[in-house]
């Protein structure tokens, strides 16, 4: 499925590396999401976009800094990360908000 | 309360077997459901939406049961490849629409 891709699929970086993860929809959808999830635990929402807005933001770190261009494209900037932030970043997107959201296969970032 | 609760499991059933989960919510004003499948460090997916007359897709089967504010999905015929973790998913569409994951139900298969 092409729906949502998200790039790099893999990634390690050091504490005091810059990088950035990109999503991108191919569906369409007007709502963007930005997701945690560590191993065993359950989903974390962090930042919610409606129609290139930032709607939502659960008191996630400044070390992650969300950025929406188009409803197409979504971006989460990292730097200065600590080890615990290692987990997997998942991107969906929706129709509208509230409606079912579509993931993409996530980012498995490790953090050294 | 939680928002959106569910038994983590896990549910260790043979295959062939019926089985079943609920997921219970707290916000009675919640006005669409869906349950998830997630795989071991794959993304969760849709698995389907609950009406609020019930729905079957093959095997699999939602339920909505307003007045005791659950959902249920029932798996017949249990098949080693339903191994996953089963996701509940409510969504309150008030002011801003909120839609919230349960944390989910680990269903393991055996031969």
């Amino acid at each position: 499925e092409t729906g949502v891709t998200q790039t790099p699929r893999h990634l390690v970086m050091g504490m005091t590396n810059k990088k950035s993860l990109k999503c991108e929809q191919h569906l369409g959808h007007n709502a963007m999401y930005w997701y945690k999830q560590s191993a065993k635990k359950p989903l974390e929402l962090m930042f919610v976009y409606n129609f290139k807005e930032q709607t939502e933001n659960n008191s996630v770190p400044s070390r992650f800094s969300p950025e929406c261009p188009n409803s197409s494209h979504l971006f989460l900037h990292l730097h200065t990360l600590q080890p615990e932030d290692s987990a997997l970043y998942l991107c969906a997107s929706s129709l509208y908000r509230g409606y079912e959201q579509y993931f993409g296969p996530g980012t498995r970032l490790t953090v050294t | 309360r939680k928002e959106v609760e569910q038994d983590p499991g896990p549910f260790n059933v043979p295959e062939g077997a019926t089985v079943a989960f609920n997921c219970t919510y707290s916000n009675s004003a919640s006005q669409s459901f869906f349950w998830y499948r997630q795989d071991c460090r794959k993304e969760p997916k849709l698995l389907m939406s609950v009406y609020s007359s019930g729905n079957e897709d093959g095997r699999f089967t939602a339920q909505l049961n307003r007045a005791s504010q659950y959902i249920s999905l029932l798996i017949r015929d249990s098949k080693l490849s339903d191994s996953a973790t089963y996701l509940c998913v409510v969504v309150y569409t008030g002011t801003a629409s909120k839609l919230t994951f349960g944390t989910g139900t680990r269903l393991q298969v055996t031969l």
